[in-house]
């Protein structure tokens, strides 16, 4: 069955960086575009970034656009979000998600994993 | 791309039919999305395309709409579907969500 395990999340204080992964299994990792989505604590869904399939097109978002990098190695199934100059409303559960692909969806998502930025 | 949803709160009964609206700020075609998300569990997908049910999702769960407006129906509600719901939109980057609907008894 498709799985998509988040990792990498953890408390980090200001001005930092973190990078989270995302491990997939139960399908062909290398033929899915992929997305990462955050929720802050009590609030609504933002998506944050798009990578293809084969890593060759990305898009992120204007929030973030700078501060974020997207990447994959579809050799080891994972997939990554590196995070610099963390700041306290970067707080958020970070979700990878699978893009459906050919229909306007994401059909599989990870549980998910915290960040919190914090001194 | 902005997406409005109404209500933002809705407080229904088992056995209701509730109606939840999106509305995009550009005419986005068919390229919407609806997901249901309980607190603490990832989004759920629901409905893609504007209106076909996602393979698993009761059929009493139905989309429909193009261009600007949307809905999410659900004709007889269970206990299981108090929850929020989210609109995206997947017609162009960046994608974007609904600010959700939280559905309560």
């Amino acid at each position: 069955q498709v799985q998509l395990v988040e990792s990498g999340g953890g408390v980090v204080q200001p001005g930092r960086s973190l990078r989270l992964s995302c491990t997939a299994s139960g399908f062909i990792f290398s033929r899915y575009d992929m997305h990462w989505v955050r929720q802050a604590p009590g609030k609504g869904l933002e998506w944050l970034a798009f990578i293809s399939y084969d890593g060759s097109n990305k898009y992120y978002a204007d929030s973030v656009e700078g501060r974020i990098t997207m990447s994959r190695d579809n050799s080891e199934n994972t997939l990554y979000l590196q995070m610099n100059s963390l700041a306290p409303e970067d707080t958020a559960v970070y979700y990878c998600a699978r893009d459906f692909r050919w229909h306007d969806a994401f059909d599989f998502w990870g549980q998910g994993t915290m960040v919190t930025v914090s001194s | 791309i902005q997406l409005t949803q109404s209500p933002s709160f809705l407080s229904a009964s088992v056995g209701d039919r509730v109606t939840i609206t999106c509305r995009a700020s550009q005419d986005i075609s068919r390229s919407l999305a609806w997901y249901q998300q309980k607190p603490g569990i990832a989004p759920r997908l629901l409905i893609y395309t504007a209106s076909t049910l996602q393979s698993g999702v009761p059929s009493r769960f139905s989309g429909s709409g193009s261009g600007t407006d949307f809905t999410l129906t659900l004709s007889s509600l269970q206990p299981e579907d108090f929850a929020t719901y989210y609109c995206q939109q997947l017609n162009n980057y960046p994608y974007s969500f609904g600010q959700g609907t939280k559905l309560e008894i």
